[in-house]
């Protein structure tokens, strides 16, 4: 299967920093990129998709100027929390997107934030 | 509205025995499921997937079955074994809304000794 990498994998930060966590898709092109947050005990939630090059679409109730998303290149995307609260502290998955994907969708292994 | 419904949200099993996970969903336009187990703070690990013109994949010890009918399908797992145990979502996706997934809420599978 496709591999795809995240970093950090954990994160720890005061309240009011920012954190910029990377997702790369390490061997195909992924022209789509979709971020996803998990609270404990919830189902995982799409908080944005992004296409190569252009403007991420985000979910409704997903601050867009609070989760900053690129996505610069077909194997690389960030997602920046801006401003961290505690409240965002959560599970962030990232999932590749491209037509080598199209039945069977790939998953970064995660990233943990704490935020304190 | 939930579109992908997982109503049992634990089940417990003997080692040994089948698993039957259960799923529901509303959109007719779905054409493609996915079922993914995860461990705590690790992403979903892709299990087993099933195209909607079949109504049964199976892989080794994993079998999906599809009812169009109902709407409905179902992992089973057989034997269960203790690495099992985990949270299993099943997701749905179409085609003309670029394969976005679609998931359910999560069912909690414990494999007892």
């Amino acid at each position: 299967g496709a591999v795809v990498s995240q970093h950090p994998s954990w994160v720890i930060c005061k309240s009011g920093t920012s954190v910029k966590i990377e997702c790369r898709s390490l061997d195909f092109q992924a022209t789509t990129m979709f971020w996803y947050r998990q609270f404990p005990k919830q189902s995982l939630m799409l908080m944005a998709t992004s296409n190569e090059g252009s403007k991420a679409t985000y979910e409704q109730g997903v601050e867009k100027d609070k989760f900053l998303i690129n996505h610069a290149s077909l194997t690389l995307s960030t997602l920046t929390v801006t401003s961290a609260h505690p409240e965002d502290s959560s599970f962030y998955i990232c999932s590749p997107g491209g037509w080598e994907t199209q039945e069977t969708q790939y998953f970064g292994p995660g990233t943990r934030l704490l935020v304190l | 509205d939930q579109q992908v419904k997982q109503n049992s949200p634990s089940l417990s099993v003997q080692e040994g025995r089948i698993s039957i996970l259960n799923c529901d969903y509303t959109n007719s336009m779905f054409d493609y499921f996915l079922w993914y187990k995860k461990y705590p703070a690790e992403g979903p690990t892709f299990l087993i997937s099933i195209s909607s013109i079949k109504d049964k994949n199976e892989d080794g010890r994993f079998t999906v079955f599809l009812n169009k009918s109902a709407k409905h399908l179902s992992l089973h797992i057989v034997p269960s074994q203790p690495g099992d145990s985990a949270v299993y979502f099943c997701a749905a996706s179409a085609e003309d809304s670029n394969y976005q997934l679609i998931w359910g809420a999560g069912t909690k599978l414990i494999i007892k000794p």
